[in-house]
């Protein structure tokens, strides 16, 4: 597809359970960014990835949380035993490393996590 | 502790006038302000963005003006048209820092009315 696609759209689950939410870039991007929208809040930086590596994990919230990108394209989060803080709108965005505007992210429509 | 302020969460402008959205930030070590507009259901998406070194940035009917001893930007959207009713958010990135981490503010949502 033309842009940054994620799934599933929504996801309601169960307090302690496990979730993973999948992001696919735009064709091309080498730069992959996850990040968190809470009610009310922006975007909060959660990690960045440069190829399969991540580059700046800096913004994981705590060990529950964990990213991968394995073949430097599609990126999975995971969330281990979710808690009810955990929900928010996960935003997934790509970016080429060279070229265009600084900062200029590539957005998808996001993951809405709900935890009961 | 924000450190990037947005704090107005809300807007109304009528269609042809001008908005003019604000934002502050406390520290010191940004190189780049960016703003991005987002539509209900949707993610954001960049509108502008501004380094540290410059004062202004024009793109069309948006500039984005920064002045650095006040701490403060803004964004000026002249016409304004029922089209730019969004949530706008202001957002930095720190020197040195990587290039996707951004600090965002939390947003005004602009009513843009016909």
């Amino acid at each position: 597809g033309a842009g940054v696609s994620q799934t599933p759209s929504n996801k309601v689950t169960e307090k302690g359970k496990y979730v993973e939410l999948r992001c696919d870039p735009i064709s091309g991007h080498t730069a992959l960014y996850w990040y968190r929208q809470s009610l009310g809040q922006g975007p909060e930086f959660l990690i960045y990835f440069q190829g399969t590596g991540a580059a700046d994990d800096s913004g994981l919230p705590n060990d529950r949380f964990f990213a991968v990108r394995p073949e430097g394209s599609v990126s999975t989060l995971k969330i281990q035993r979710t808690e009810r803080g955990d929900s928010a709108v996960y935003l997934c965005a790509s970016s080429l490393m060279s070229g265009g505007r600084s900062g200029e992210l590539f957005f998808g429509e996001g993951s809405r996590l709900t935890v009961l | 502790d924000q450190q990037v302020k947005q704090n107005s969460p809300s807007l109304s402008v009528q269609e042809g006038r001008i908005s003019i959205l604000n934002c502050d930030y406390t520290n010191s070590m940004f190189d780049y302000f960016l703003w991005y507009k987002k539509y209900p259901a949707e993610g954001p998406t960049f509108l502008i963005s501004i380094s540290s070194i410059k004062d202004k940035n024009e793109d069309g009917r948006f500039t984005v003006f920064l002045n650095k001893s006040a701490k403060h930007l803004s964004l000026h959207i002249v016409p304004s048209q029922p089209g730019d009713s969004a949530v706008y958010f202001c957002a930095a990135r720190r020197y040195g820092g990587s290039q996707g981490n951004l600090i965002f503010g939390k947003g005004t949502k602009l009513s843009v009315k016909p």
